[in-house]
């Protein structure tokens, strides 16, 4: 799996959107990039997950680069309840499960 | 969305005892299930990966006689930590995958927060 980079820590205020950015430059074209988040002493929650095109879905969008070497998650707007870690996972789409978490990024929503 | 129920939510043992621990598929047939574990502050480690009716495959460094994978049906998967030792503390997680549209996408469960004492 192609290896990712996100900043370790990021802050939003409620109700404004959150925009988290993802660095995987060695990305190969079979591979997607997946999004999960992590609510303390919980699961992984799975967010959304793209090729190559943006997607959208109830939760977030994703806009992946024209290169694909960059991705971002948008939170619309994000609520206090987004407070999470959020990791960026690239790999090949089928065996979605076996995944390689990095750090992630820890986003605090504040009041 | 697919759910997939891990039990207990918590347990403590004592040192040098077993513990099992339960991941459910409950509305999807899990082809191919993972465990995960976490230490505090870390983040998740995949340990191994189990596909139903086969043998486990293991990462490099997870000890399979101390850690057993069952993955009999399509809807059960359990770890056993055998012999558990206070280092074992830990998170531990499950995720699943099944067949066509279920492969894209992994299903976690809520985690199993094992306290060795």
């Amino acid at each position: 799996d192609a290896k990712t980079t996100q900043p370790p820590s990021m802050d939003c205020a409620e109700g404004r959107a959150a925009n988290l950015p993802c660095n995987h430059s060695t990305i190969s074209g079979n591979e997607y990039v997946y999004w999960y988040r992590q609510i303390h002493s919980q699961g992984p929650q799975y967010i959304i997950h793209g090729l190559k095109n943006n997607e959208t879905n109830e939760m977030a969008s994703l806009i992946i680069t024209e290169d694909r070497k960059s991705s971002t998650l948008i939170l619309p707007h994000a609520t206090l309840r987004d407070t999470a870690v959020y990791y960026c996972i690239v790999r090949v789409g089928t065996n979605a499960g076996k995944s390689t978490f990095g750090d992630g990024t820890t986003l605090t929503v504040k009041p | 969305g697919a759910v997939v129920s891990q039990h207990p939510s918590w347990v403590i043992c004592k040192s040098g005892t077993s513990v099992k621990i339960e991941c459910r598929s409950l509305d999807f047939q899990a082809t191919t299930m993972f465990w995960y574990r976490q230490f505090p502050k870390q983040s998740l480690m995949l340990m191994a990966t189990s596909n139903e009716g086969s043998k486990a495959t293991y990462e490099q460094g997870v000890e399979k006689d101390k850690f057993l994978i069952n993955h009999a049906s399509l809807t059960l998967s359990t770890l056993t930590v055998t012999s558990a030792h206070p280092e074992d503390s830990s998170f531990y997680i499950c995720s699943a995958t099944g067949r066509g549209t279920l492969n894209t996408e992994a299903f976690f469960g809520q985690g199993t927060r094992l306290t060795v004492v």
